[in-house]
């Protein structure tokens, strides 16, 4: 147990879907970020959030909208995907320059 | 462009074998260095953190040491155990950067044999 919980932990859904992926940390730590793992890639991060505030979105396609309504909870808002955006995405907390804590994860599988 | 490689990319081991994962980083300028392990299909798991003024550090049968200047760091793992089988990353945080500025390796597949 991490402190980080990602929900929910597999997600099949259709390229005119619209769902949302959830992230929880109870750490208390002002930095969120989502990551995207592709099958024999490195992790390539998608979005950071700053006390609430994205400080970063690493050239992520639209069709992928971050959300943070408070510094407990993230959301990655999905739809229209592509096949090509199935993957393992990992929600993760932490302080700057201080230890990561990642959660779970969801496997997209995009059909 | 700060570039993190792993090698070897996978590694096969007899049960109870010491080994030595492989971490290096091209820009010596980092604020930490990071190993993570992944179990297939799941999040990923911190394992050690090392500060750059620090040398290395240890948890249980772990050790973790950095050498900024020649840029690498080894995880070295004892008395290995068929439970040690997953992926093990490495991850370096840039010198006064945010932690959003963490490069990740590709990681090191490890199975440990019974």
């Amino acid at each position: 147990e991490t402190g980080v919980t990602q929900t929910p932990r597999h997600l099949v859904m259709g390229m005119t879907n619209k769902k949302s992926l959830k992230c929880e940390q109870h750490l208390g730590h002002n930095a969120m970020y989502w990551y995207k793992q592709s099958a024999k890639k490195p992790l390539e991060l998608m979005f950071v959030y700053n006390f609430k505030e994205q400080t970063e979105n690493n050239s992520v396609p639209s069709r992928f909208s971050p959300e943070c309504p408070n510094s407990s909870h993230l959301f990655l808002h999905l739809h229209t995907l592509q096949p090509e955006d199935s993957a393992l995405y990992l929600c993760a907390a932490g302080r700057e320059n201080t230890e990561a804590f990642f959660g779970q994860g969801t496997r997209l599988t995009v059909v | 462009k700060q570039e993190v490689t792993q090698i070897p990319a996978a590694l096969s081991v007899p049960e109870g074998e010491n080994l030595v994962l492989n971490c290096s980083f091209t820009d010596s300028a980092i604020y930490n260095l990071q190993w993570f392990r992944q179990d297939p299909g799941k999040g990923l798991t911190s394992l050690l953190l090392i500060q750059s003024s620090q040398r290395e550090q240890t948890s249980g049968r772990l050790n973790a040491s950095l050498d900024k200047s020649s840029g690498r760091s080894t995880l070295y793992i004892a008395a290995s155990q068929p439970g040690d089988s997953a992926t093990y990353l490495c991850a370096v945080s840039g010198w006064g950067t945010s932690y959003d500025k963490v490069i990740f390796g590709p990681g090191t597949s490890l199975s440990v044999i019974p």
